[in-house]
């Protein structure tokens, strides 16, 4: 069973600031999901990772896996980005999912 | 372009009450997947399917059963709700190699 580990658990901070949310998992993936999910709870796909890096306007995954690691940064923080922000590593022969507990960012103005 | 539409979106039940959650999916995707959120714990799946007529168990699927007679539609039942099904439960479907597609979810409170 894969393990996912998030950190941290709680981020706050100052609109502007760079912001990075890191990812650990244990065991082989076939990819590597960050998720956002808002208050009120509808839960938004950002990106799917394999290997290397994306990026889409202000924010960047990243994924290193031989050392079973990714990262999200955010740059140039804004309220607008306050949510909760969820990894996830698929694996199995159906692509499902284990997830991380996710992280509560809450961007000040 | 609806994605993926769960229904209802906010039901209580009484203990040992039964009823099914709805999840349609307009993409054509192949995967779909039943999740449940609880408070402090990361999604867990209950069930999933890898396509039409066929389901499978996943990581805590006691007390639930499923089925997806139609390649849109997985359904989620509790046949006898219990306080400890009170979660929101989120339906996922997936063509198999890009990425998720999630609904908005439903929020179930067993009394």
């Amino acid at each position: 069973k894969n393990e996912v580990e998030q950190s941290p658990q709680n981020l706050t901070a100052q609109e502007g600031e760079f912001i990075t949310i890191n990812c650990s998992y244990s065991v082989g993936i076939s990819a590597l999901h960050w998720l956002q999910q808002h208050p009120g709870g509808g839960i938004v796909s950002l990106f799917m990772l394999s290997s290397g890096k994306k990026k889409h306007g202000r924010l960047i995954a990243t994924i290193n896996i031989q050392e079973k690691h990714s990262s999200l940064h955010i740059t140039a923080s804004h309220p607008r980005d306050s949510a909760v922000y969820i990894c996830a590593v698929g694996s199995g022969s159906a692509r499902q999912l284990t997830f991380g507990s996710g992280t509560q960012l809450t961007v000040l103005p | 372009n609806a994605g993926v539409t769960q229904t209802p979106k906010f039901r209580v039940l009484k203990t040992g009450q039964s009823m099914t959650l709805l999840c349609a999916q307009d993409m054509n995707h192949e995967y779909m997947y039943w999740y449940r959120q609880d408070p402090g714990m990361g999604l867990r799946l209950i069930h999933y399917s890898v396509g039409e007529g066929t389901t499978a168990k996943g990581e805590v699927p006691d007390g639930y059963n499923v089925s997806r007679l139609k390649k849109q539609n997985f359904l989620l039942g509790l046949e006898s709700a219990a306080p400890s099904q009170t979660s929101v439960y989120f339906c996922a479907s997936s063509p198999g190699q890009f990425g998720y597609t999630f609904g908005s979810g439903t929020r179930l409170t067993v009394v």
